[in-house]
């Protein structure tokens, strides 16, 4: 089955950019997420980007993917505190739709 | 527009006993998802609804855990007897049949089992 794997840790200072980097095994994967988990919270839609695209650019938030290598990566310019959270990436196709979820990378934004 | 509704947030029971959690979906959304997560992982998928018909239980351990969507609104999750392994929190998201199928999730309910 399909797994997706991210890094567990990235600190970055306030007003630097972060960028969280994740991997996937299936290419039939349609469509890309980034959700953000903030504590004792449920998961909130960051945004997402469809196979046939490279790049979303949404504020602050970049997505690119690399479709070839089966890498997502998420950008978050002038990163502040209150970005601290764990994002997960998640992948589906348009058959299952159902999720499948990294493990989550916890960014830490110090002041 | 109101989000998804979960309840209770917080439950703690002691192996063996049964416990049962409630979602509410978002308005006119007819998919309906329940994800276990375990601390320190994302979320796993246990059971998907299409309004009041399942789509995939591959995952939900049918000994213990059981799910149903009557009305293909509502939707309840039971466990029946708890294990320690249980512990986890339980997300419910919907989404709509149209777009890129966003899924939006619940609060969630963090359950100890002792």
């Amino acid at each position: 089955g399909e797994d997706v794997e991210q890094s567990l840790f990235l600190s970055v200072r306030e007003g630097d950019s972060s960028v969280i980097n994740c991997t996937y095994t299936d290419s039939s994967s349609t469509y890309l997420y980034w959700y953000k988990q903030e504590p004792g919270a449920g998961l909130q839609l960051l945004t997402y980007i469809f196979s046939n695209m490279d790049m979303k650019q949404d504020q602050r938030l970049t997505v690119l993917l690399n479709k070839k290598d089966k890498h997502l990566s998420l950008r978050i310019a002038d990163t502040q505190t209150g970005d601290s959270a764990i994002y997960f990436c998640a992948v589906t196709d348009t058959g299952r739709r159902a999720l499948t979820f990294g493990s989550g990378t916890r960014l830490q934004v110090q002041p | 527009e109101a989000g998804v509704a979960q309840s209770p947030r917080y439950k703690i029971i002691e192996k063996r006993q049964s416990v049962a959690f409630w979602c509410n979906p978002i308005s006119g959304h007819a998919t309906l998802y329940w994800y276990q997560q375990i601390l320190g992982q994302g979320p796993k998928l246990l059971i998907q609804f299409q309004n009041n018909g399942v789509v995939d239980d591959s995952q939900l351990p049918k000994d213990r855990f059981s799910a149903e969507r009557l009305k293909g609104v509502d939707s309840t999750l039971k466990i029946q007897p708890a294990k320690l392994e249980d512990s986890a929190v339980y997300l419910c998201a919907s989404s709509s049949r149209t777009g890129a199928y966003e899924q939006y999730f619940g609060p969630g309910t963090r359950l100890t089992v002792t």
